[in-house]
């Protein structure tokens, strides 16, 4: 079994639409749970982090993460075309880089 | 603009040549971190430098070497390259050591070998 889990997509949605992304993980000691955009042919733009467990939100995002269930989402409200991108999900036991994990992204189109 | 920059954009070498990629973090920022991102492997962590020191290795093949100058800027060298190491490496900085949930990445060097 893969540390982090990620669903490939890709994911295709109308605009205005909700988006749900997640993401699943196997090691318990994960504490930091982060998400990333990529656009294509560029780097991956931190959204948010969070630290441990509960929710967080940051304008049309919100991430949200269940310990108990080993599972992280990120939530995309009104979705827009400029929200197309892959979402990368990253996870690490604490702050150092040492086990830092990503996801390998999920593809989301969002179709005007 | 993430502030953190990479030289250069693209890279095609051949086979068994010698790299050498740039990074200077966001100013400011005292670590940096190497990536590389394949199709197939997604984004890999090959190493940390903090203020100058190794601080974590991740993936990291030992073809493979980094160093973090005195100004903070990284250099990531890729020697006796084979094809499967095209791919995208990015270079990402963050604040300090403990902050890697907090990074920012670069634009990436996309090398190619053939």
């Amino acid at each position: 079994q893969k540390e982090v889990e990620q669903d490939p997509g890709p994911l295709s949605v109308p605009e205005g639409a909700i988006v749900s992304l997640n993401c699943t993980y196997s090691n318990s000691a994960f504490q930091y749970f982060m998400w990333y955009r990529q656009y294509s042919r560029k780097g991956p733009e931190l959204l948010m982090y969070t630290y441990s467990s509960g929710n967080k939100e940051d304008g049309r995002f919100t991430a949200q993460v269940d310990k108990s269930s080993k599972y992280i989402s990120l939530f995309i409200r009104d979705s827009q075309p400029s929200d197309s991108a892959t979402y990368l999900c990253a996870m690490s036991p604490q702050g150092g880089s040492e086990k830092l994990v990503f996801g390998k992204g999920t593809k989301l189109t969002v179709n005007p | 603009d993430s502030g953190v920059t990479q030289t250069p954009k693209h890279l095609i070498t051949a086979t068994g040549q010698r790299v050498t990629l740039r990074c200077s973090p966001r100013s400011g920022d005292l670590s940096v971190y190497w990536y590389q991102q394949s199709l197939d492997q997604g984004l890999q962590f090959l190493i940390q430098y903090y203020n100058g020191e190794e601080r974590a290795k991740g993936n990291i093949l030992e073809r493979f070497s980094a160093q973090q100058f005195p100004d903070l800027h990284s250099e990531l060298n890729l020697s006796s390259l084979e094809l499967g190491d095209s791919a995208l490496y990015f270079c990402a900085s963050s604040v300090d050591g403990q902050s890697s949930y907090e990074q920012y990445f670069g634009p990436g060097t996309r090398l190619t070998v053939t």
